[in-house]
């Protein structure tokens, strides 16, 4: 089975702070993608990444950027955490041309 | 246009009925199509993909793709109160480097005992 895993199920951060959200998948799957998923708005694309080192800009991409240095993990970064990036984010792998997979999310709030 | 584009619902459907679940795309899309399920709480699992025209059938659920009209639709038959769960389009979009995963916002179905 595919596994995609995120560090944190549950993060409280303060406002100002760098904040790391880490997924590792052990599919060697080339693809992997940072979405936020909010109450009405669905998910939205952050970031996505096709290769190590490789990064493409998603939907809202403001505030956040990304580092793929080996082909299992995709970071997202938060350089300094407002509230408005209190949200639910899901990281997913997938093969090209194929289903992605999710990991359990991470519920960040940022006081 | 939103290159994937859904209900948002939410959609009732007694115990038993069969729910009917649209989306539609713009040409900007590929044609390789996924449904998600997503219970509350819970991050998104793959129900089907489809990938040509015409149906694809997978025990209750049903795929259906037309490329004519730019839609592809999710039948569920035999609705069960466990298929309560938002249930999200997903298709894939050509970025600069490689394919991005886009998502409709999601239709909310509810089938009621």
């Amino acid at each position: 089975d595919v596994k995609v895993t995120q560090s944190s199920r549950y993060l409280v951060k303060r406002t100002g702070e760098k904040v790391f959200l880490e997924c590792v998948q052990d599919m060697d799957h080339e693809n992997m993608f940072w979405y936020r998923q909010d109450p009405g708005l669905g998910l939205r694309l952050i970031y996505f990444s096709y290769d190590v080192k490789m990064k493409e800009k998603g939907d809202i991409p403001e505030g956040y950027s990304v580092s793929r240095e080996k082909k299992e993990r995709f970071s997202l970064i938060l350089e300094s955490a407002s509230t408005n990036q209190t949200s639910m984010y899901l990281c997913a792998s997938k093969r090209s041309n194929t289903e992605a997979f999710f990991g359990q999310g991470t519920r960040l709030t940022v006081v | 246009q939103k290159e994937v584009e859904q209900n948002s619902g939410p959609l009732s459907v007694p115990e038993g009925a069969i729910a009917s679940l649209n989306c539609t795309y713009s040409d900007r899309v590929s044609q390789s199509f996924f449904w998600y399920r997503q219970y509350s709480g819970k991050s998104p699992e793959l129900i089907m993909s489809i990938y040509s025209n015409g149906d694809k059938e997978d025990g209750r659920f049903t795929a259906q793709l037309n490329k004519a009209s730019q839609y592809v639709s999710l039948l569920i038959r035999d609705s069960q109160p466990s298929d309560s769960a938002t249930y999200l389009c997903a298709a894939l979009v050509r970025g600069a480097g490689s394919y991005q995963l886009t998502f409709g916002k999601g239709t909310k179905l509810s089938v009621i005992p």
